[in-house]
């Protein structure tokens, strides 16, 4: 089985750019998380989805990043405008909600660079 | 605030040594428990879930959970220079829905 897929792997913007990262789960999850990792803070947890849905958006910083899960095997992350500070490595994790275990199983992640 | 709290290390240890990693966590009211390990430029990768206290072997890895104390550890029988890699602990807290909190995770070196 294929694990979480995302795209693109690297992504080299300009500052006030649009960024769009993409994420597919695995077939059969329905829950979907988006984080973000850097040296200083550590592995974040941006948003996470449950059938679909928005849950916990707590973590997004601010109005610049939104995300959207139009179907239940396609996610997108998007940074408008784009600022240095966003440059990290952003992975995407699917798990099957409704279970004990809810283990959740990482992407390979998409490393940004803002200049 | 529900944290889960790692030493940043790194710990280093002999081949063949055990291991030994520990998590403490801030919140009684809490789940599960997770371990995944972390390569450098790779993505976290899951190597053990615990539920109930106690220990939970798999291979050369234990996991230990000690709800009463708040702790969860990972050992690593029989190091090997390929286990050198950062280890986070994640905790599902109750109420917190399905997200899982992270620590800073515990970078271990296993020397020859």
């Amino acid at each position: 089985d294929a694990g979480v897929i995302q795209s693109p792997r690297h992504e080299v913007t300009e500052m006030g750019q649009e960024v769009t990262l993409r994420c597919k789960p695995i077939s059969g999850h329905n829950s979907l998380f988006w984080y973000r990792q850097t040296m200083m803070r550590g592995l974040e947890l941006l948003i996470y989805f449950n059938n679909n849905v928005p849950i916990d958006d707590s973590g997004m910083p601010e109005d610049r990043f939104s995300a959207k899960m139009p179907n239940a095997s396609f996610s997108t992350l998007k940074i408008q405008p784009s600022e240095p500070r966003d440059s990290a490595v952003y992975f995407c994790a699917s798990s099957r909600s409704g279970t004990d275990d809810n283990e959740q199983f990482f992407g390979p992640g998409t490393r940004l660079t803002v200049l | 605030q529900k944290e889960v709290e790692q030493n940043s290390g790194p710990l280093s240890v002999p081949e063949g040594a055990i291991a030994s990693l520990n998590c403490t966590y801030s919140d009684r009211v809490s789940q599960s428990f997770f371990w995944y390990r972390q390569y450098s430029g790779k993505s976290p990768e899951l190597i053990m879930s615990i539920y109930s206290n106690g220990d939970k072997e798999d291979g050369r890895f234990t996991a230990q959970l000690n709800k009463a104390s708040q702790y969860v550890s990972l050992l690593i029988r029989d190091s090997q220079p390929s286990d050198s890699a950062t280890y986070l602990c994640a905790v599902k807290f109750t109420g917190g829905g399905n997200k899982l909190t992270f620590g800073t995770g515990t970078q271990l070196k296993v020397e020859l």
